[in-house]
């Protein structure tokens, strides 16, 4: 049981530049979110989505977009990188609003210079 | 608003004290869940405990220990015996039943570290 699995696990991008998050859930889980954790601070939500085909913003959604053409996939999309998104991004899922507990992905660190 | 603080944004300690992390939070859902994280240097977030907003009782696991008191908003966490594997930050969490979203609101977190 692979659990949430994001890829890659460290990246840097220049200005400018764009690139993918890859998020993969194999429990069947419903919701899916992507946060982004900053130096000294807590996460912060950027997107979610509640199912197949449903996304919508979260806390910080500017210079991000999402998909969820499946229920297995939440890729994560940077256009035009700038340096405020060098972060760690986690994705997570759940399977409802109950109250079932997340499960976390290890971890995506951007840095964009 | 919904919103977690946690007032302590770094805590030093020597090994075998007793340590606790504060949480506060805040909501007006009469139904929510309240959660405690660890993240240890290596990166990951590694999940402590859940607890839902009908539940007060306090918690044990080994040397972590649990206080969720609904009067004062608080579910503090506290450390027995703390060791130097304790290091890490940790994070209090809230999620609202009646929010479309399900996500969790985090707190800033608290950095723990134990000397030796």
């Amino acid at each position: 049981n692979a659990g949430v699995t994001q890829t890659p696990k460290f990246r840097i991008l220049k200005i400018g530049q764009s690139m993918t998050l890859q998020c993969t859930q194999d429990m069947n889980h419903n919701y899916m979110y992507w946060y982004r954790q900053d130096p000294g601070m807590g996460l912060k939500l950027i997107y979610y989505s509640v199912g197949a085909g449903i996304t919508d913003k979260g806390e910080v959604p500017n210079g991000y977009n999402v998909s969820r053409s499946t229920t297995e996939d939440f890729p994560l999309r940077l256009e035009l990188a700038a340096p405020s998104q060098t972060s760690v991004y986690f994705c997570a899922s759940r399977l409802d609003r109950g109250g079932h507990g997340y499960t976390f992905g290890s971890g995506t660190r951007l840095t964009v210079v | 608003a919904q919103k977690v603080t946690q007032a302590q944004t770094e805590i030093s300690v020597v090994e075998k004290e007793d340590v606790t992390l504060d949480c506060v939070y805040e909501t007006r859902d009469t139904t929510y869940y309240l959660f405690w994280y660890k993240q240890p240097p290596s990166g990951e977030l590694v999940f402590l405990i859940r607890r839902n907003s009908f539940d007060e009782q306090n918690e044990i696991s080994g040397r972590y220990s649990w206080n969720f008191q609904k009067s004062t908003s608080s579910f503090n966490f506290t450390i027995t015996a703390s060791q130097v594997v304790d290091s890490a930050v940790y994070f209090c969490a809230l999620s609202e039943a009646g929010r479309s979203q399900g996500n969790l609101i985090f707190g800033k977190g608290t950095k723990l570290s134990v000397k030796p």
